[in-house]
């Protein structure tokens, strides 16, 4: 059983196009993420949603959009896709903020290719 | 702006002897620090924690030592294993606040 799953592990696209990543997770988590890694290879966050609600929101293009339909749920979408978000993107969870000491846990990771 | 940083990029170690990786951090509110180990084409699982209430906390061949005054935590694997070979990620977060910041990653790489 995977804790946190999400497809497709692997996506060539073309400039232009729109798509989306899906994320589940089975943990009873409150809390999702969106990673993002690029091509130095840190781990940037990009969103969190504490039960469905958007708590974290960098400075991201407003072309990438998540959605969360419930807790158990965080899908990323992105419109008009650039070379530059070439990287790959990984889905995450937590327990929620009251927990403390939290451990986040990733799903693998989908690479996207823009061409 | 990087408020974590692994400097060394990369790290190459005899089987059996200790590997020591090393994290900086720049922001005085970080109180509670992960070390997750990430094998390609995979994502990053969790591997151990320290609060800063602890300079150090053990999990069988890992140990991480954390310097509070230095911001400086480091990951000790006694013996390191061929199986230990990955890239290891370090993560600081503010207790009670869910959001993590990462490192840049050192690849180790455990010579059998």
């Amino acid at each position: 059983d995977t804790a946190v799953s999400q497809t497709p592990k692997y996506l060539v696209t073309q400039m232009g196009n729109d798509k989306s990543i899906k994320c589940e997770q089975n943990l009873g988590h409150d809390t999702m993420y969106w990673y993002k890694q690029d091509s130095k290879k840190f781990l940037k966050i990009m969103f969190s949603y504490n039960n469905k609600e958007l708590i974290i929101n960098e400075t991201v293009p407003n072309r990438f959009s998540p959605k969360s339909p419930d807790k158990a749920h965080l899908n990323l979408h992105i419109n008009s896709l650039e070379l530059g978000d070439s990287a790959v993107y990984f889905c995450a969870s937590s327990q929620g903020p009251s927990q403390g000491g939290n451990t986040i846990y990733f799903g693998e990771g989908s690479w996207l290719t823009v061409v | 702006d990087q408020q974590v940083k692994q400097n060394s990029p990369s790290l190459s170690v005899q089987e059996g002897r200790i590997s020591i990786l090393n994290c900086d951090y720049t922001n005085s509110m970080f109180d509670y620090f992960l070390w997750y180990k990430k094998y390609p084409a995979e994502g990053p699982t969790f591997l151990i924690s320290i609060s800063s209430i602890k300079d150090k906390n053990e999990d069988g061949r890992f140990t991480v030592f954390l310097n509070k005054s230095a911001k400086h935590l480091s990951l000790h694997i006694v013996p390191s294993q061929p199986g230990d070979s990955a890239v290891y990620f370090c993560a600081a977060s503010v207790y009670n606040f869910n959001k993590f910041y990462f490192g840049s990653g050192t690849k180790l790489n455990v010579k059998p």
